[in-house]
């Protein structure tokens, strides 16, 4: 049982190149999330999304987009990088019920130069 | 908006038992969730309090109230895999969405 997998785990960029973070659940959620986390802090969030085809922004959303087209992948998408945007992203995933809890991919380490 | 508040640090010995609060400030509230991170690791999940009271699961326990905006992780019998970062997490509305306090980073020492 994978449960959530993020990837790439690693990845360096160059500013105002693009890339897309992929995440793949296995556990049939239908909330998924991405978060970035910066050094010393707590989990920021940046998109999330309810279901199959549906997104919404969270947090700290610009300079990301993301898509939901099948309900176990959830894509986040860095159309033109900045340096500010280097990070640990987790993605994350849950059932409806208020009481579950996320679970989370390993992280993808990412720095723009 | 939201805004939670926990410690930065707490340092405890093997054997002991620690408290780490959690304030918050939010628009709106469904419940708070506690949250296990080991450096360069994913959070896991460890608690969730939806309603007033205190939830137990092995040597952590959770209590929230809800008319004070505070709650609680209590970890008993500290053991040295227990050092980690611990956040609170605030569920907002029914889309399941969570906010996260900045963590606090447990250090047990021998």
């Amino acid at each position: 049982n994978a449960g959530v997998t993020q990837t790439p785990k690693f990845r360096v960029l160059k500013t105002g190149q693009s890339m897309t973070l992929l995440c793949a659940q296995d556990m049939n959620h239908e909330y998924m999330y991405w978060y970035r986390q910066d050094p010393g802090m707590g989990l920021r969030l940046i998109h999330y999304s309810v279901g199959e085809g549906t997104t919404a922004k969270g947090e700290v959303p610009d300079g990301y987009n993301v898509s939901r087209l099948k309900k176990q992948n959830f894509l986040l998408g860095l159309e033109s990088a900045a340096p500010s945007q280097t990070s640990v992203y987790f993605c994350a995933s849950s059932y409806p019920k208020t009481g579950d809890g996320y679970t989370f991919g390993s992280g993808t380490r990412l720095t723009v130069v | 908006g939201q805004s939670l508040e926990q410690p930065s640090e707490v340092t405890a010995v093997e054997g002991a038992i620690v408290q780490i609060n959690c304030t918050y400030q939010t628009s709106g509230f469904y419940g708070l969730s506690w949250y296990q991170q080991h450096d360069g690791g994913a959070p896991t999940f460890l608690s969730y309090n939806g309603l007033d009271g205190l939830e137990e699961t092995g040597r952590f326990s959770s209590f929230l109230s809800r008319s004070d905006s505070y709650g609680y992780l209590l970890l008993q019998e500290l053991q040295m895999k227990d050092s980690a970062s611990y956040f609170c997490a605030v569920k907002d509305t029914n889309a399941g969405k969570s906010t996260f306090g900045d963590g606090t980073t447990l250090t047990v020492k021998p």
